[in-house]
């Protein structure tokens, strides 16, 4: 089953804004939007935000989410060292109902 | 809390079976679907089996259709994923997680994980 594609690496600055990208189709990151999940070493996965930009609580307001035609975006402002972990986008996929993840971008704070 | 602890992981043979447990606390477990997700070694995550609160909706993804099978007890709280046929590359932490809005895709919480090791 195909997956959405997310940049492998993205590196930023301390206290830089990162922006996060997943890109997938009509089907799937076009249809139902996309949620965003943060995974540090040796953890599991934690969501961040859903259907495009609803944060659960306790979700930093550092971190927003935005969605243009297929394309999920996760941007996140004022970086910190924990901000450094590995960020996956998923969303349902109509046409396979099957739900799809992104490779993963390892997010490194410089 | 909610809360949910994965167990049942372990070494097995290729070709042998195991039967993983997610037990559920912290909310009223029928009224949720939830999901298996398993993460192999060093790589991303991949979807598993979906199973709706009542189980009358059950989705499996291609790479294990056939071969693994999804449960759920609500009596006991409990989510439970049958693996037969199990193949190196099945070799994976294994995680529950719970759908929080009935409909929809995003998962939360998700459990710590059960490793599975396939191999001779």
């Amino acid at each position: 089953q195909a997956g959405l594609t997310q940049p492998p690496s993205v590196s930023k600055g301390l206290r830089q804004t990162a922006t996060l990208t997943c890109t997938g189709n009509s089907n799937n990151v076009g249809n139902q939007g996309a949620a965003w999940l943060q995974q540090h070493q040796g953890h599991p996965p934690k969501l961040l935000s859903y259907r495009n930009n609803n944060r659960p609580s306790g979700i930093s307001e550092r971190l927003s989410a935005s969605r243009s035609g297929n394309t999920a975006s996760l941007t996140i402002t004022g970086l910190q060292p924990e901000d450094e972990a590995d960020y996956y986008c998923s969303a349902w996929d109509s046409s396979l109902s099957a739900l799809v993840f992104g490779g993963g971008t390892k997010l490194t704070v410089l | 809390e909610v809360q949910l602890v994965e167990s049942g992981g372990g070494l097995v043979q290729p070709g042998g079976s195991l039967r993983l447990s997610c037990a559920a606390s912290g909310f009223t477990f029928s009224s949720y679907s939830m999901n298996w997700v398993r993460q192999a070694p060093g790589k991303g995550l991949e979807w598993v089996s979906y199973i709706s609160s009542s189980s009358s909706t059950i989705y499996y993804a291609d790479s294990v259709k056939g071969r693994f099978t999804i449960s759920r007890d609500n009596a006991k709280n409990s989510l439970y994923l049958q693996m037969n046929s199990l193949r190196a590359e099945d070799t994976a932490v294994y995680y529950c997680a719970r759908v929080p809005v009935a409909g929809t895709s995003w998962f939360d919480p998700w459990g710590q994980g059960t490793l599975v090791t396939v191999s001779s």
